[in-house]
């Protein structure tokens, strides 16, 4: 069964720094999500990315945050410089298309920091 | 976007079946009910999906009343392995962004 793979699955950092998170989305699949769950909290929705650009964002998703797809394959959250409270996992999210198509979600990448 | 009400958690043993019931009263005659299922430190999975009566897959069903204001997931003889969270979505396309609530946990004991 394909699968939504995500790297790494565990990120350390301290405040300050910036962090590339990194998704490899099902083959043929063409909308992409990123997530976040703040620990014992609920799931939340970061953005939305379809045909190369942003189709939605939530508020938690600011100027330190941006998403690309810099080689047509991967897909990337970068965090320019990161906050205690960025700590949290981040799930990636792809879906084929189709309007009832599910959403694929990878195994997340754990984003702590010092 | 249809607001849900789902039990915060709820216990059962290994072989029983589970029923855990969302209410969403405010559902638009165009939106689907979604099921997803996460494990802990894991992403959440997409279990089943349904419109209106029953829908039955290899893992569960979902019962819909007519008035669709409700929608009950069905797990039969559940297992240790199906302790987790279950999320109860309502929306219309599942392109859109999923608005997770807090879920019911659900504790299976052998």
């Amino acid at each position: 069964e394909p699968e939504v793979t995500q790297t790494p699955s565990h990120q350390v950092t301290q405040m300050g720094q910036e962090v590339i998170l990194r998704c490899v989305p099902i083959s043929n699949h063409l909308y992409f999500y990123w997530y976040r769950q703040i620990l014992g909290q609920k799931v939340e929705f970061l953005v939305s990315f379809y045909n190369n650009e942003i189709s939605e964002k939530s508020e938690i998703f600011d100027d330190q945050f941006s998403v690309e797809r810099p080689d047509g394959s991967n897909f990337t959250l970068k965090i320019r410089s990161t906050k205690l409270e960025d700590s949290a996992m981040y799930f990636c999210a792809t879906v084929a298309g189709g309007p009832r198509d599910e959403q694929f979600f990878g195994p997340g990448t754990r984003l702590t920091v010092l | 976007l249809a607001k849900t009400t789902q039990p915060i958690s709820m216990d059962s043993y290994e072989g029983q079946e589970v029923n855990i019931t969302c209410s969403h009263n405010n559902i638009a005659t165009n939106d689907y009910i979604t099921w997803y299922q996460q494990f802990p430190s894991q992403g959440p999975r997409f279990i089943i999906q349904g419109y209106k009566t029953k829908v039955t897959n290899e893992v569960a069903s979902l019962f819909i009343p007519a008035d669709r204001k409700s929608s009950t997931l069905s797990l039969p003889r559940v297992s240790l392995s199906d302790t987790a969270v279950y999320y109860c979505l309502v929306g219309l396309y599942n392109t859109d962004k999923l608005i997770f609530g807090t879920g019911t946990r659900l504790q299976v004991f052998p």
